[in-house]
């Protein structure tokens, strides 16, 4: 099974901020990453797919890059509406595994 | 409009069982690989177990290997999860999730608001 790892575990960040989370898969996985942001009590929201393609309707300051093993999801401005809890997960081979999450918090 | 809607969840025995169920519509349900995909609460996500759009391929975690079984009924635009032999563990908040392209490799564009299962005695 691929195995993937988020850091860090929790960023804290003030509006405005750049910030960037990363994502590393146990094995290589081509461009099957995507990453999902989740706020308390709603269900994940697809923001990238294929590593780096902007998903319709998610603003153009998220962004995506990587290929391989290593991965990042990068907030260009931070927004007060983007404090939440970000997943990276692999979709190249089942069983489709998550990171554990990066909770972005306001500092 | 897409909508998947989950149904099914609640209180059970250790050893119980539970069928959940995902209604789907606004989409043509039979040409996507539906997954079902867990959250356990104030933790991560885990996928669980997909289904080809023809329900020919099922695909399922370890840890839920000969006790889940995911079926689909595309005239009915339903996709099934059958689990036995339910552990503490299992308790979740369990998501239906559609994929962006016919296979699972996009990632999930769509997914419903959840059933909760708790297993406990």
């Amino acid at each position: 099974d691929i195995q993937m790892t988020q850091s860090p575990s929790t960023l804290s960040a003030s509006v405005g901020d750049r910030v960037t989370s990363a994502c590393r898969a146990s094995q290589s996985i081509g461009t099957y990453l995507n990453w999902y942001q989740q706020k308390p009590g709603e269900a994940p929201k697809l923001l990238i797919y294929a590593a780096s393609s902007l998903q319709s309707g998610v603003p153009s300051r998220f962004s995506g890059s990587g290929s391989g093993t290593d991965f990042t999801l990068t907030i260009s401005s931070l927004q007060p509406e983007d404090f939440a809890t970000y997943y990276c997960q692999q979709s190249h081979s089942t069983p489709y595994n998550f990171g554990q999450g990066t909770k972005l918090e306001i500092k | 409009e897409v909508q998947l809607l989950e149904s099914g969840g609640g209180l059970v025995q250790p050893g119980g069982s539970l069928r959940l169920s995902c209604a789907a519509s606004g989409f043509t349900f039979s040409r996507y690989t539906m997954s079902w995909v867990r959250q356990t609460p104030g933790k991560g996500l885990e996928w669980v177990s997909a289904m080809s759009g023809s329900g020919d391929a099922t695909y399922y975690a370890d840890s839920v290997k000969g006790r889940f079984t995911i079926s689909r009924d595309n005239s009915k635009k339903t996709l099934y999860l059958q689990m036995n032999s339910l552990r503490v563990e299992d308790t979740a908040l369990y998501y239906c999730a559609k994929p962006l392209g016919y296979g699972s490799g996009q990632g999930f564009d769509y997914w419903g608001q959840g059933t909760l299962v708790t297993v406990s005695s």
